[in-house]
């Protein structure tokens, strides 16, 4: 079992929908993590979360909206995506220095119809 | 530009035949090299970190080992369950973790 729990598995939304996925730790770790990860493909960063600032944005289309309520607590909002955005988001946390590694959760499957 | 290689893409073993899994890395200022398991529809398991060469760890029947320019994971008398991929990850002194594209390990009985 891994201790990054993400909500839900899985998700299935409209072009025009609005929804968020959901990520916890409690191992007290201080920077979180957005990835998307295509088929067949290593996980792709999008953001970075330290002491719940946000510190990294890879560029990222702004229908994809992070959050971090605390330090526990990561959100992805979700609006108006593409077919093409139909990926496995995966959320992950480390205790934030840069010779630690990053402990990932199942994802969340999110295809968009 | 940081870097991170894997070889072959994909394996396929039969149950007891060891291997190893190849990942070739130009970073700068290495902080951590990174092994991790994914199994699909999963998210990556973390399996080892290496800091410096000459550095080995293990687990079961996985052993990683790095030199300056690479790491290997070495896998003895592979069991079905091991089929999975294998995702390589380093780190430098820009801070960004660097995967590989992964090597596919099929173990048939």
């Amino acid at each position: 079992d891994t201790e990054v729990t993400q909500t839900p598995k899985h998700l299935v939304m409209g072009m025009t929908n609005k929804k968020s996925l959901k990520c916890e730790q409690h191992m007290g770790h201080r920077a979180m993590y957005w990835y998307k990860q295509k088929a067949k493909k290593p996980p792709e960063l999008m953001f970075v979360y330290s002491y719940e600032k946000l510190s990294i944005n890879e560029s990222v289309p702004s229908r994809f909206s992070p959050e971090c309520p605390n330090s526990s607590l990561l959100n992805l909002h979700l609006h108006a995506l593409q077919p093409e955005d139909s990926a496995l988001y995966l959320c992950a946390s480390s205790p934030g220095t840069a010779n630690s590694p990053l402990h990932f959760g199942n994802g969340t499957r999110l295809t968009v119809t | 530009e940081d870097q991170v290689t894997q070889s072959p893409e994909a394996l396929r073993l039969q149950e007891g035949e060891s291997s190893s899994l190849n990942c070739s890395y130009t970073v700068s200022g290495l902080r951590g090299l990174f092994w991790y398991r994914q199994d699909p529809g999963k998210g990556p398991e973390f399996l080892f970190t290496l800091y410096s060469a000459g550095e080995e760890k293990e687990k079961e029947r996985l052993k990683a080992t790095l030199t300056k320019k690479e790491s290997f994971l070495h896998i003895t008398a592979p069991k079905p369950e091991d089929s999975a991929t294998y995702l390589c990850a380093a780190r430098g002194n820009t801070g960004k973790l660097i995967f590989g594209q992964g090597t596919t390990l099929q173990v048939k009985p």
